[in-house]
């Protein structure tokens, strides 16, 4: 069942911060996060694990509610670059394989 | 370092037809993933390979729909009797390793398909 994304889009100015949420009805094992710019390969941002691990890059901040079965990714300080569609992707099992199931985006847009 | 590279980039074809779009992972890369993105969606899980067998097909919608990995390194989509409604983005993504070892995916920029 494919998680739920909120908002669907945002605009921000540069320096702003922005949060984008993560939902699903099911219990997840891990939660992962991807960018992808118009016309470009979805980029990996972060994953964040059943028990607290979080895999990614340093200056992307994520949360990870078990109980709740929800994800947030925190975007501070937004800069041009940070434009393009989120998506989150989620995994029910460890032995998912990294078989993805992605929610249907939120489209970000910062203006100087 | 080379990326996950997709061909052709972009495929129109008519209604019908049959088509191959292929996929070349990162060398030594043992896990590979075909989704599907339509405009305005996130990818769709089609298949998942680990080595040369597909380890899970589930999200292949039907049996127009065929994938294979013969050598464990590049893999072929193929689509039978193409409809209107298989017109998408198809993303390859590979990873060092699956199974219980949750990671990065590492995508291709995709094969646009358009069915007239």
């Amino acid at each position: 069942q494919q998680p739920v994304q909120s908002p669907q889009a945002v605009i921000l100015r540069e320096g702003e911060d922005a949060v984008i949420n993560c939902s699903s009805s099911k219990a997840l094992y891990s939660v992962h996060w991807y960018r992808q710019k118009h016309g470009e390969a979805p980029v990996f941002l972060m994953i964040l694990l059943k028990g607290g691990e979080q895999k990614g890059h340093e200056k992307i901040s994520a949360s990870f509610n078990e109980k709740k079965q929800q994800s947030s990714l925190y975007l501070t300080a937004s800069q041009l670059s940070y434009s393009g569609t989120y998506f989150c992707g989620t995994e029910r099992s460890v032995n998912a394989g990294n078989m993805l199931t992605f929610g249907g985006g939120t489209r970000l847009m910062v203006k100087p | 370092g080379a990326g996950v590279s997709q061909t052709p980039s972009n495929k129109v074809t008519e209604k019908g037809k049959y088509v191959e779009l292929r996929c070349d992972p990162i060398s030594g890369h043992t896990a590979l993933y075909w989704y599907r993105q339509s405009l305005g969606q996130g990818p769709e899980f089609l298949i998942y390979f680990q080595g040369t067998g597909a380890a899970d097909d589930s999200g292949l919608p039907n049996d127009r729909f065929f994938a294979v990995r013969p050598e464990g390194s590049v893999s072929t989509l193929k689509i039978q009797r193409t409809e209107r409604g298989d017109s998408a983005v198809y993303l390859c993504a590979s990873s060092p390793s699956g199974g219980a070892n949750t990671g990065e995916l590492f995508f291709g920029e995709g094969s646009r398909l358009t069915v007239l």
